[in-house]
């Protein structure tokens, strides 16, 4: 079975650009989480959705968006992007959204500003 | 803001040497999570951990959880260079329908031949 994929792998933008980032959970699993990855940090939480809804933001400005469809693929959209965007954009998902249940990343989208 | 301190945050040991990294907060967290990273691959799950006091073990991984649910400890024995990598802990938080991961800074571990 295939694991959490994610598109596309390296994106270059330039400030003031914005960008969308595409994410792909295990099959049958409904919940979808973004994090965002600084070089040298560890991953810091940005939204979750279960269900196509919003249950989780971490914070972030409101330059960050993402959306769930009814496949329980989502998009994390970033506009205005700043330098300070620069980071591995990860993707996890689990079969359920409000419980212990292990979360499974994808590798992950390296997004650089210039 | 929940934090969670890992320590070290750097370690270079032989092969063969055995070493134990920390991880610690002031919150109580539902759930401990421990992930290793590779360069240019997200993080990998190794386990989870629920209950205070919980210890699990992993071929030479053992996994620790606090009484109080506020700290973790991961022990390797016997290290290998296959054992480099970066490992991350992360704490899970349930509430209102959503559960989130606080990660800590992680400690990036080498395991010179």
């Amino acid at each position: 079975d295939a694991g959490v994929t994610q598109s596309p792998t390296h994106l270059i933008k330039t400030r003031g650009q914005h960008v969308t980032l595409r994410c792909s959970p295990i099959s049958g699993h409904k919940s979808v989480s973004w994090y965002q990855q600084v070089l040298g940090q560890g991953p810091q939480f940005i939204f979750q959705y279960y269900e196509k809804e919003e249950r989780g933001r971490g914070n972030f400005p409101d330059r960050f968006s993402a959306r769930q469809f009814p496949n329980y693929s989502s998009e994390l959209n970033v506009n205005a992007l700043l330098l300070g965007d620069s980071a591995l954009y990860l993707c996890a998902s689990s079969s359920q959204g409000h419980s212990n249940q292990p979360q499974h990343f994808g590798d992950g989208t390296r997004l650089s500003i210039l | 803001t929940q934090l969670l301190e890992q320590s070290p945050q750097f370690l270079s040991i032989q092969e063969g040497e055995n070493l134990t990294v920390y991880c610690n907060s002031s919150s109580v967290f539902s759930s401990l999570q421990w992930y290793r990273q590779e360069p240019g691959e997200g993080p990998v799950l190794l386990v989870t951990v629920v209950t205070g006091g919980e210890v699990k073990k992993l071929k030479r991984l053992t996994f620790q959880f606090g009484d109080a649910r506020k700290d973790s400890s991961l022990h390797i024995t016997a290290a290998q260079p296959g054992d480099t990598g970066l490992y991350l802990c992360a704490g899970g938080q349930s509430g209102a329908g959503s559960y989130q991961l606080t990660f800590g800074k992680g400690t990036k571990l080498s395991v010179i031949p």
